[in-house]
């Protein structure tokens, strides 16, 4: 079964600064996707940056970018410049190549401060 | 316009009703999924539909009824509420991977139900 790992709960960080929060999986399968999402004390989930496991270049989206070590199974998000707005619950999932569902890690708030 | 738009947002219910939650998407996905986010925030898929067939079922209580009249709508109808069916629920659609190539696969989601047992 796939697994997610957020091991960290809580992470701080100071506006302007860059933080980066860790994420590792554990697969069997060669063909999947990996994600990072956002959710906001509104509670909706949107989606910041997308992986395909096939492709060995970094994913980059603005100030959001990824650290992807396949052999390591792990993913990790920076978040450069960052703004109050980012304050937030992230949370890393992984679907497989041809499966239905995404699996989600436990989550990390990250919260910004001034 | 919403892409993916869930009602209601929020239910408040006594034990024992029973109730349900209706999603629509318009992005024209072939899959829909209905998702449950506990109390410590952690997110489980509870249902898949890929062109309104049942395609994955966790491991959820016979209570817990999703039907999909279309590609476009999924609803999540629950029989005797229990305290512990608090959540929140999200419903979400993406296009299916698999077939010829990748495609576009993130999962859009709506703005979750949020379900008061009491």
């Amino acid at each position: 079964a796939q697994t997610v790992t957020q091991s960290q709960p809580e992470m701080s960080v100071q506006e302007a600064e860059t933080v980066t929060l860790s994420c590792t999986y554990d697969t069997s399968e060669s063909d999947y996707y990996l994600f990072w999402y956002k959710q906001p004390p509104s509670r909706q989930m949107i989606l910041v940056i997308r992986q395909e496991a096939y492709k060995q270049q970094n994913a980059t989206e603005n100030r959001f970018s990824v650290n992807f070590q396949k052999a390591a199974k792990s993913f990790s998000l920076k978040i450069s410049d960052s703004q109050l707005g980012d304050a937030a619950m992230y949370f890393c999932a992984y679907m497989a190549g041809t499966a239905s569902k995404l699996t989600f890690g436990t989550g990390t708030r990250l919260q910004v401060t001034l | 316009d919403t892409a993916v738009s869930q009602t209601p947002k929020y239910l408040v219910t006594q034990m024992g009703n029973d109730k349900s939650i209706k999603c629509e998407q318009n992005l024209g996905h072939d899959t829909m999924y209905w998702y449950k986010q506990d109390s410590k925030k952690f997110l489980k898929i509870m249902f898949s539909y890929n062109n309104k067939e049942l395609i994955i079922n966790e491991t959820v209580p016979n209570r817990f009824s999703p039907k999909s009249p279309d590609k476009a709508h999924l609803n999540l109808h629950i029989n005797s509420l229990e305290l512990g069916d608090s959540a929140v629920y999200f419903c979400a659609s993406s296009q299916h991977p698999g077939g010829e190539g990748y495609k576009n696969t993130e999962a859009f989601f709506g703005q979750g139900t949020r379900l008061t047992v009491v």
